[in-house]
Formats: structure tokens, sequence, C-alpha cells
């Protein structure tokens, strides 16, 4: 069976550092992988998708970047981070395509606090 | 790109009762999604269906589809105090090549031991 782990959980970091979310897929071969933020009563918006490895899409212009060095490895990076960056961070996977029509399988989160 | 919308915000609830959520979207779609997010977790599918389906059941749960209103309703019946969580819609474009699945802003609903 297929699982998803997204790390770390938790994190507090400063103003103007950098950040690095990982999300790992197991099971399953050239998923399409998504990279989600929830801000905090609001409903989940679509930061970046990819298709394979090293193609990345960006939905929303900001300060924030993705890659994917491996085929089932996703990694959502910032230079440096802003208050604005602060919360919920949600890797999730889907089967190759047919993408809308695919149910989207969601990791565990990551709370991010920007102070 | 278009917005699934449930209404309503939030909802309470006693155990036993029946909870109704509804989602209302805007532009043509080829199915929508129903998610659940337990407080501080991520989102895990409920169901699918699909836009020439109207009706689609699954345990206690019962969704219906009205395309000609852009609607869809989430039935949850004899609840119980574990369905507590967040209720969330996604439209898929009925356009091709789209990735993503839109969501809307969700139902808390609370069920009352």
């Amino acid at each position: 069976s297929q699982t998803i782990h997204q790390w770390p959980a938790t994190l507090v970091q400063p103003v103007g550092s950098p950040l690095s979310l990982e999300c790992t897929v197991e099971g399953t071969s050239n998923p399409n992988l998504y990279w989600y933020r929830q801000a905090a009563g609001r409903g989940l918006q679509l930061l970046f998708y990819s298709v394979g490895i090293g193609q990345i899409s960006s939905e929303v212009p900001q300060n924030l970047s993705a890659s994917r060095p491996q085929d089932r490895q996703f990694i959502l990076s910032s230079k440096k981070l802003l208050l604005s960056d602060s919360g919920f961070y949600l890797c999730a996977w889907s089967l190759a395509g047919g993408f809308t029509g695919n149910t989207i399988y969601f990791g565990e989160g990551s709370w991010l606090t920007v102070v | 790109s278009q917005q699934g919308e449930e209404d309503p915000q939030a909802l309470s609830i006693q155990e036993g009762e029946n909870a109704t959520m509804n989602c209302s979207y805007k532009t043509s779609i080829n199915n929508l999604q129903w998610y659940r997010q337990n407080s501080g977790r991520g989102l895990v599918h409920l169901i699918l269906i699909r836009s020439n389906e109207r009706e689609k059941h699954s345990g206690r749960l019962r969704v219906t589809l009205d395309t000609s209103k852009k609607s869809s309703s989430l039935l949850i019946t004899a609840s119980r105090a574990a369905d507590t969580a967040s209720y969330f819609c996604a439209t898929g474009d009925s356009g091709a090549g789209s990735y993503q699945l839109t969501f809307g802003k969700g139902t808390k609903l609370s069920v009352i031991p």
C-alpha cells in the first residue's frame, strides 16, 4: 500500500531564516506531487505541483520554491522566510494521469510558525 | 478558477442526529470530492461523485450532486462524536490537463456526545 511521509511536523523559524520541508511517497511510481498551504480558518491553497522529476509548476507567486530531486521526493524551500509564510503545509500525491479525476492523498502536515 | 463554497461554516449537533453540509461551485466540473480533516491533521478522502452521477453512498455517508444548480450535499447519518472534524468539498475542472482540485473553506462539524 502507498504511504506518504512529511517532516518536520512542527517548526518555529525566525523571519529571514531558510526553510526546508520534505515529503516522500512510498508504494507507487511516478506520482503527481503537490504542496498545499492552509492558513488558519481558510481553505487549501495549491502552491506547487509536479508530474515528474525536475518538473515543477507554481500556482501562486510567492517566497517559496519546490524541487523534486527524485521520483517520490518533494521538497518545499525558502531562502528567507516572511511572517506571512506561517501556516499549515500539506504535501500530497495522486496517481499519474487523469489529474482531476483522481483522489489526492495527503500527508499529516507541517505546522510552520515564523516569528 | 472555480471554487467550492461550503455551507454552513460551522455546525453543531447531538450524537445520533444527521448532519448535512452543502457545497456550491461556479463553473462546469467533471467531478466533485469530499474530504475530511481532523484538527491539525491532513485531509482524508471520503467520496468522489462524477458529473454524470446524482447520488452516491458510502457507509453512513450520502452525497448528492445537482449540476443544474451547481451544488452538492454531504449527509452523515447517525452521527458520532468521532465525526467531529472539518469537511471540505473539492471540485475538479472539466477542462483537460488541469492539475488541481479547488478546495472550499470547509464546514466545521461538532458532534456533541
